[in-house]
C-alpha cells in the first residue's frame, strides 16, 4: 500500500530534551516535507526536500533541522525543543513531475512541557 | 504573498443536502490546487487535484471546480451524508514542487 509513515505518533516531552521524529514514504517520491498545524494558524511548512541531500527552509523552519540521507525517509530534529513547539505535525511526499499531487502521514501530536 | 481563504469557516446541514465550500486566493499564478479531508486528530486525505489547465475534477459525490483568473474554487458535495463531516482544507502550489499554501478549511456537519 502507497503511503507516508510517521512515528511516533504521539509524543510528550520535556523542554530541551532533544528529539526526532521520523517520516517514510514507499512511493518514491522526491520530493518530501514537514508542516505544523496549529490552532488559527493553519497549516505551515518547516522544512523541505527536492531529493537526496537537497533540503530548504520553509516558512517557520526556526527551532528544527532535517536530514535527507536517503530518498524514502526525512526526518524532523528538535535539538532543543520549546513549549513553543507544541503542535500536530505532518510529513508530505509527492514527485516533481506533473501534477505534484501531495499525499500526508497521519500525523504526529508532540506536547512541550 | 499567496493567501488562501475558505468561507464558510463552518457549515451545519442535514444529511440529502446538496452543499458548496469555498475557496479564494490572492495570486491566480498557481501551479495546481488540491482539496483534502480532516477528521478530528487525524491526518489529510487527498479528495481532489485540478491542474492549473482544468476546470474541474470529480471523484464520485465530489466536484471541485477552478477559476483561476478570479482566484476561485468550490467543492460541490451531492447528497450528503453523516460520513461527510470533517474539516476540508483548500491548498494551492505556487510552483511547482514548493510549499501547499492551506486556507484554514470549513468544518462540515452533517446531521442525520
Amino acid at each position: 500500500e502507497a503511503q507516508v509513515t510517521q512515528n511516533p505518533r504521539y509524543l510528550i516531552t520535556v523542554t530541551g530534551k532533544k528529539l526526532t521524529v521520523t517520516c517514510s514514504q514507499n512511493m518514491n517520491h522526491e520530493y518530501m516535507s514537514w508542516y505544523r498545524q496549529d490552532p488559527g494558524l493553519g497549516l505551515r511548512q518547516i522544512y523541505y526536500s527536492m531529493n537526496v541531500e537537497v533540503t530548504d527552509k520553509g516558512d517557520v523552519p526556526e527551532g528544527y533541522k532535517v536530514s535527507r540521507k536517503e530518498k524514502r525517509n526525512f526526518p524532523l530534529i528538535l535539538e532543543s525543543p520549546s513549549p513553543n513547539q507544541t503542535s500536530l505535525y505532518f510529513c508530505a511526499s509527492s514527485l516533481t513531475k506533473n501534477p505534484y499531487e501531495q499525499y500526508f502521514g497521519p500525523g504526529t501530536r508532540l506536547t512541550v512541557t | 504573498k499567496q493567501e488562501v481563504t475558505q468561507i464558510p469557516a463552518a457549515l451545519s446541514v442535514p444529511e440529502g443536502e446538496n452543499l458548496v465550500l469555498n475557496c479564494s486566493f490572492t495570486d491566480s499564478a498557481i501551479y495546481n490546487l488540491q482539496w483534502f479531508r480532516q477528521d478530528p486528530g487525524k491526518g489529510l486525505t487527498s479528495l481532489l487535484l485540478i491542474q492549473s489547465s482544468q476546470r474541474e475534477q470529480t471523484s464520485g459525490r465530489l466536484n471541485a471546480s477552478l477559476d483561476k483568473s478570479s482566484g476561485r474554487s468550490t467543492l460541490y458535495i451531492a447528497a450528503s451524508q453523516p460520513g461527510d463531516s470533517a474539516t476540508y482544507l483548500c491548498a494551492v502550489v505556487g510552483q511547482a514542487g514548493t510549499a501547499l499554501i492551506f486556507g484554514k478549511g470549513t468544518t462540515l456537519s452533517v446531521s442525520s
